[in-house]
């Protein structure tokens, strides 16, 4: 019963450096998404997927890219990390869009 | 634009107390409503949502919400709280029929006193 998995938990860059954050969900569903948790804000949508090759962004896509791999796989790259991106970033998916029901444990990120 | 408010940043109770947390929404038209609990250093759950009908939902873990048009609010309640109830909640509202425009409040941190 693994559900929403992402890796890697835990990582710390520096500026400037580029990394890709990776999620893979076993449930067949077809809406993923990527958000970034920040203290007294909320989660903040960041990317979303409705299905297999299409994403479309959301309230703070700047800084990002995603690829929409195969219908289990939704990963977030980060081509310059920069200090404000330190965060903790959450995978979700869904049976479809709407919201998203089932969430990972989270990568915490740290940018020097 | 929408935007979820949730008035209380921190709330705290006695085991076996009554509880209820605040959720105000500003949307046109009816959203969809969603609750969901965050533990320490986990992903977030979901525990009730609301998308038309009856206004009163029940969710898991004994969870049940309210959702009042007029008040614009979705409050989370539950008659008796337990210990493992201490956690992060979070109201969300999300635009029907659409995948990006999905709201979450700041939360609001409950503590629970044995």
């Amino acid at each position: 019963n693994a559900g929403v998995t992402q890796t890697p938990k835990f990582q710390v860059l520096k500026t400037g450096q580029s990394m890709t954050l990776q999620c893979a969900q076993d449930m067949n569903h077809n809406s993923m998404y990527w958000y970034r948790q920040d203290p007294g804000m909320g989660l903040r949508l960041i990317y979303y997927s409705a299905s297999e090759g299409t994403t479309d962004k959301g309230e703070v896509p700047n800084g990002y890219n995603v690829s929409r791999l195969n219908k289990r796989e939704f990963s977030l790259r980060l081509e310059s990390a920069a200090p404000s991106q330190t965060s903790v970033y959450f995978c979700a998916s869904s049976e479809r869009g709407t919201q998203p029901q089932h969430f990972g444990d989270g990568t915490r990120l740290s940018i020097l | 634009a929408q935007s979820v408010t949730q008035p209380d940043i921190h709330i705290t109770v006695s085991e076996g107390a009554s509880l209820e947390l605040r959720c105000n929404y500003s949307y046109g038209a009816t959203p969809y409503l969603f609750w969901y609990v965050q533990s320490p250093g986990q992903g977030l759950q979901l525990l009730l949502k609301y998308f038309s009908g009856d206004t009163l939902v029940q969710g898991i873990k004994g969870f049940e919400a309210e959702f009042k048009r007029s008040q614009s609010s979705f409050n989370l309640r539950k008659p008796s709280v337990h210990w493992s109830d201490a956690a992060e909640y979070f109201c969300a509202v999300g635009v029907p029929n659409t995948g990006n425009q999905f709201y979450f409040g700041t939360g609001t941190s409950l503590t629970v006193i044995p």
